[in-house]
């Protein structure tokens, strides 16, 4: 069965400094990652997601993601936060042996970014 | 273009009552899907369509039923509602679940606070 965990149910962090929201995943075969964001009293939307190739993937809003296979990790980075992404954060997983194709979230990150 | 909606956005029940939650989505999508969200458990699928005309059960399929009525609604039911089906309810869609579909994206409606008394 595949899992997602993200260890931290709220990161902290001060307006202008580099964030990260940490994902990892366990899965068989070749992991497919996203991350969605949900904005108080809204759907979640899509931020990035990986498939294959570089290991850095760019998104929406200034985010990135690193996939590092060894570390079955997927963390969510942005170089300088803003208040604006205060919200809910989730990493998603899809295994290529789920019959179903279907999608495992993680429980979600709050993120605070302070002025 | 208004992507997936929901309605209602709000609902309050008494124990034992029925409701059907809608979805529609306007992007032409082959594949719907119904997620409850409940805190610190992430969103958890209850049903999916893959296509217009099939239903399939997810992780929590208890106590729900769906219809996939044409190929842009999907609708969530529940007969007799129960205090552990308080919740966020999100419908998504993508453009198609097959196999070798992973890479596929998933986009999500506003969502229904249900509240069961």
């Amino acid at each position: 069965a595949q899992s997602v965990a993200q260890p931290e149910d709220q990161v902290n962090v001060a307006e202008g400094n580099p964030l990260t929201v940490k994902c990892t995943y366990s899965v068989s075969g070749n992991p497919y990652l996203f991350w969605y964001v949900q904005y108080p009293n809204r759907g979640l939307q899509f931020l990035l997601k990986y498939i294959t190739g570089d290991n850095l993937v760019k998104g929406s809003y200034g985010f990135e993601a690193e996939f590092n296979k060894s570390q079955t990790s997927f963390h969510l980075k942005k170089p300088s936060a803003l208040v604006s992404d205060s919200a809910l954060y989730f990493c998603a997983v899809r295994g290529i042996n789920n019959a179903g194709n279907m999608l495992t979230f993680g429980g979600g990150t709050r993120l605070m970014v302070k002025p | 273009n208004a992507g997936v909606t929901q309605t209602p956005k709000f609902q309050v029940l008494k124990t034992g009552q029925s409701m059907t939650l809608q979805c529609a989505q306007d992007m032409n999508h082959n594949s719907m899907y119904w997620y409850r969200q409940d805190p610190g458990m992430g969103l958890r699928l209850i049903y999916y369509s893959a296509s217009e005309g099939t239903t399939d059960k997810g992780e929590v399929p208890n106590g729900y039923n769906v219809s996939r009525l044409n190929k842009r609604e999907f609708s969530l039911r529940l007969e007799s509602a129960a205090p552990s089906q308080t919740s966020v309810y999100f419908c998504a869609s993508s453009e198609r679940l097959r196999r070798g579909g992973l890479q596929e994206t998933q986009y999500f409606g506003p969502g229904t606070r249900l509240l069961v008394l």
